[in-house]
């Protein structure tokens, strides 16, 4: 069963607009880590964040933020007036399986970006 | 920074042949790790390692095998290409520590197409 899931396959934006991502994932972890990153056009996968399951406060970095919500398993990522150099396959990932997981991470299929100037 | 490399960007082998993919990171990481990448499926684990001569399979190690002599070094090994293989190969690298939500660092990938 898929553990991270990714709905969105592609976003098309407008230079400027805002864009929300969705991850939803499952876990019967009380604890685990959740990551997002980007992969530009180059191919390079790009750590973007990382948030244990115990802070639940947003964050935000600039143009990006992130909505962490454990009552419906969420950790959502927004691209604020999003540019062109956004454009990019965004993965959601997971780590959990503390007894044999040796730090794996559990992706989502990712979500496709296209902003258009 | 972390830096991790991959020995080539874009290969071409033909069916059968054997076929080496290599990475190397800079930052004394214990785990690395072997991905590939397809559309629409992410990424999947292909082979891991914690440490020098370890190795774990992951969730397809079916047609790969790897090789860890030196800690900064990770091989994936495809012993008789098939076309099936064809992917973006995906190396990572991480701390080992307690926590097992280290942060992963990826090197650039290699397109690999057999033909």
């Amino acid at each position: 069963a898929q553990k991270v899931t990714q709905a969105q396959t592609e976003i098309s934006v407008v230079e400027k607009e805002d864009v929300t991502l969705d991850c939803v994932y499952e876990t019967r972890d009380t604890t685990y880590y959740l990551f997002w990153y980007k992969q530009p056009p180059s191919g390079e996968l790009v750590f973007l964040i990382r948030r244990n399951s115990f802070d639940e406060q947003n964050e935000i970095s600039g143009r990006y933020s992130w909505n962490f919500q454990k009552s419906t398993s969420s950790f959502n990522f927004t691209i604020t007036a999003s540019q062109v150099v956004d454009s990019a396959v965004y993965f959601c990932a997971l780590s959990d399986q503390p007894t044999d997981s040796w730090g794996k991470l559990q992706f989502g299929a990712g979500t496709q970006v296209v902003v258009t100037p | 920074d972390v830096k991790v490399t991959q020995s080539s960007r874009y290969l071409v082998k033909r069916t059968g042949e054997k076929v080496f993919l290599e990475c190397v990171q800079d930052m004394d990481h214990e785990n690395m790790f072997w991905y590939r990448q397809d559309p629409g499926l992410g990424l999947r684990l292909i082979y891991f390692s914690y440490d020098v001569k370890m190795k774990e399979k992951g969730d397809i190690p079916e047609g790969y095998s790897v090789s860890r002599e030196k800690k900064e070094r990770f091989s994936l090994i495809l012993e008789s290409a098939s076309t099936n293989q064809t992917s973006m190969y995906l190396c990572a690298s991480s701390l080992l520590t307690s926590s097992y939500g280290e942060t992963q660092y990826f090197g650039p990938g290699t397109r690999l197409l057999v033909l």
